[in-house]
């Protein structure tokens, strides 16, 4: 079954208001990335944490990786109707081979 | 400075039918990975090939499907005998190396089935 899980699944919100989406994995993984897929189009990598603890900004948008490096948010700041989309998680699972096991996915509807 | 290539687009073909999907990658990647996402769903892993050897295949379904990355070429997912529940849409992404590299993703093929 699906050993990287998003929360939540669904999120609208009026423009200007933050969104956060949290990802959590059942084993450890050696990295994670975000990607974004717009409606109708196809997944675009935004960044990828290695480090346990680690914090990177992207203007309004703010990912962790967690102590454990089982889990990992990306969080953004006033959200604008440009952020549409779904958000995915995705890292390599230990054990798991090379390849990329991706999250369930948030969708995010923005709302004027 | 061409991205990963997929085509066709958009595929329909009548059940029992043969679909070919194709996938160039990024100049100077060897890497590429197929997945299958099903509306309002995530990726789901299928196959992780280098040029001529298939790494791993552990998301392909045990018949009917098939992928191969031949020395000279796009990579081909092949679907023999399609059904109704191969509706999908199927992704491609490439890397110049495995594992910790982000993936480069194609524009998908829209795979309906009749």
């Amino acid at each position: 079954g699906q050993q990287v899980m998003q929360i939540p699944q669904y999120q609208h919100v009026q423009e200007g208001e933050d969104f956060t989406t949290y990802c959590n994995s059942s084993t450890t993984l050696s990295n994670i990335q975000w990607y974004k897929q717009r409606p109708g189009g196809h997944p675009v990598f935004l960044i990828q944490l290695v480090k346990s603890g680690e914090v990177k900004k992207q203007k309004r948008l703010t990912f962790q990786f967690g102590e454990a490096k089982k889990n990992s948010s990306l969080h953004i700041t006033a959200t604008q109707t440009t952020d549409v989309g779904t958000y995915f998680c995705a890292g390599k699972l230990t054990g798991g081979g090379n390849k990329l096991t991706f999250g369930t996915g948030t969708q995010l509807k923005v709302e004027l | 400075n061409a991205g990963v290539m997929q085509n066709p687009r958009h595929l329909v073909r009548r059940r029992g039918q043969e679909a070919r999907l194709r996938c160039s990658p990024m100049k100077g990647h060897s890497h590429v990975y197929w997945y299958r996402q099903l509306p309002e769903e995530g990726l789901k892993f299928m196959v992780y090939l280098q040029k001529e050897n298939i790494i791993d295949e552990s998301g392909m379904p045990k018949e009917r499907f098939s992928a191969e990355f031949p020395k000279e070429g796009p990579s081909i997912l092949r679907i023999q005998q399609v059904v109704r529940g191969d509706s999908a849409a199927y992704f491609c992404a490439s890397s110049p190396l495995s594992g910790n590299q982000p993936q480069h993703f194609g524009d998908g093929t829209r795979l309906s089935i009749l």
